[in-house]
């Protein structure tokens, strides 16, 4: 059990500017989610994919987000544009199915815009 | 709306002595509670689960919980703590459906004092 694994940890890039995030997690999860986590913020969900199905977003995803998992393995999410607001902690959780498989997480990604 | 309330930002607490992160949660038929750990710059590590049965719940590092469906409550305990436990605890709740998304709480700092 290798862990779920994010790459980048950090990342800065300057307002308007595309960015990236890659998500790796546990090899026989099958559900994968992503949360946003602001300074003194607990996470809030913004998507949920079973295998490579996106089958929720949240309203907090707008136009500018973009998420992938592309033969149900990895994934990707990808913010168009960014803003000074996008500066947060993304997080990445991956679990079996049952719902009481419980969610584990990935160190993140903390994205600062400048 | 599903919510969880963590009244506490932040509980100081001498080495060696019991402390209680507080939390509560929003009125469901059926809900599993979950409490997650984080240290700084790190993703959330689970602590304990509760899903159904006995209402008092062990986790790792020497935490329990105990869930009070009248009050809902899930309230987090540990009877003496060290050093090593300061960090930041985040009570979750899912209130099921087809995603199993996590609602997090606001958080809570445990600052353990020498």
């Amino acid at each position: 059990d290798t862990g779920v694994s994010q790459d980048p940890r950090h990342k800065i890039t300057k307002r308007g500017q595309n960015v990236t995030f890659r998500c790796d997690p546990i090899s026989e999860h099958n559900r994968l989610y992503w949360y946003r986590q602001t300074l003194g913020q607990g996470p809030e969900f913004l998507t949920y994919f079973q295998n490579e199905a996106q089958l929720e977003k949240s309203r907090l995803l707008s136009d500018r987000f973009s998420a992938e998992r592309p033969k149900g393995s990895f994934s990707t999410l990808e913010i168009q544009r960014t803003e000074q607001g996008d500066s947060a902690m993304y997080l990445c959780a991956s679990s079996l199915s049952g719902r009481d498989q419980p969610q584990h997480f990935g160190d993140g990604t903390r994205l600062s815009i400048l | 709306a599903q919510s969880v309330t963590q009244l506490d930002s932040q509980v100081p607490v001498f080495e060696e002595a019991p402390v209680e992160l507080r939390c509560n949660y929003s009125s469901s038929v059926s809900v599993y509670l979950f409490w997650y750990v984080q240290y700084p710059n790190q993703g959330l590590q689970l602590l304990l689960k509760y899903l159904s049965g006995s209402t008092l719940v062990k986790g790792i590092n020497g935490f329990e919980a105990e869930f009070n469906k009248s009050q809902t409550s899930f309230h987090l305990r540990k009877p003496s703590v060290h050093i090593s436990d300061t960090a930041e605890y985040f009570c979750a709740v899912s209130y099921g459906g087809a995603t199993n998304k996590l609602i997090f709480g606001t958080g809570t700092l445990l600052a353990v004092q020498p």
